[in-house]
């Protein structure tokens, strides 16, 4: 079972369209973190968040940490073939160990 | 800085071989992870190490093992390797955790394929 739901897991759209990544969970999370891929690289970190109903702004990606800090969104306006990749969320259950768990990825695809 | 290393980038094993796994990072983090990723599984923790001379089992250890003596150093080791291994391997390190964990930075990471 997967600790974290991600929805979609594919997403392909036209350059200049908005779209929003969802993570879900029934757990509570000190904190979630994004992460962005691309093919043969490894995750790098896109934003924190820590204070249920945060919001941050990454100029055109907009994060959202929930109220109940359970679950999180990442939308970008205005998508750009330069977004293209792999969207990862993670959370963090408070440990001293610095472990996070990871959801099953979203595949986004930007046409030009 | 390199940041995080990994050797080899890509590797072709047969059934029942062995291999190490190499990551090194030059940041002086304490905290070490390795991870493995599936097509549409996300990342799935190996094996965790707080610091030199300890590690601890993730969600995924069966299969694999680990050693940290020291800082820079976080080698994963195969000992009989099988097909259900096949997958793509990411080290990662962080500073420390605090109180929310803090951004770990990966590798680029090891293409195995067990035939």
């Amino acid at each position: 079972t997967q600790l974290l739901e991600q929805s979609p897991q594919f997403l392909s759209i036209q350059e200049g369209e908005n779209l929003t990544v969802y993570c879900n969970s029934s757990s509570v999370f000190s904190s979630l973190q994004w992460y962005r891929q691309e093919p043969g690289e490894g995750p790098v970190l896109l934003v924190t968040v820590v204070t249920g109903g945060e919001v941050k702004k990454l100029k055109r990606l907009t994060f959202q940490f929930g109220d109940a800090r359970k679950d999180s969104s990442l939308h970008i306006t205005a998508a750009q073939p330069g977004d293209t990749g792999l969207y990862l969320c993670a959370g963090d259950r408070g440990s001293t160990l610095g472990r996070l768990y990871f959801g099953r990825g979203t595949q986004l695809t930007v046409w030009p | 800085n390199a940041g995080v290393t990994q050797t080899p980038k890509f590797r072709i094993l047969k059934i029942g071989q062995s291999m190490t796994l190499q990551c090194t990072q030059d940041m002086n983090h304490n905290y070490m992870y390795w991870y493995r990723q599936d097509p549409g599984m996300g990342l799935k923790l190996i094996y965790y190490s707080v610091g030199a001379g300890i590690t601890d089992k993730g969600e995924v250890p069966n299969g694999y093992n680990v050693s940290r003596s020291t800082t820079e150093d976080f080698p994963l080791r195969l000992e009989l390797a099988a097909p259900s291994q096949t997958s793509v391997y990411f080290c990662a390190s962080s500073y420390s955790a605090g109180s929310t964990a803090d951004t770990q930075y990966f590798g680029p990471g090891t293409r195995l394929t067990v035939l």
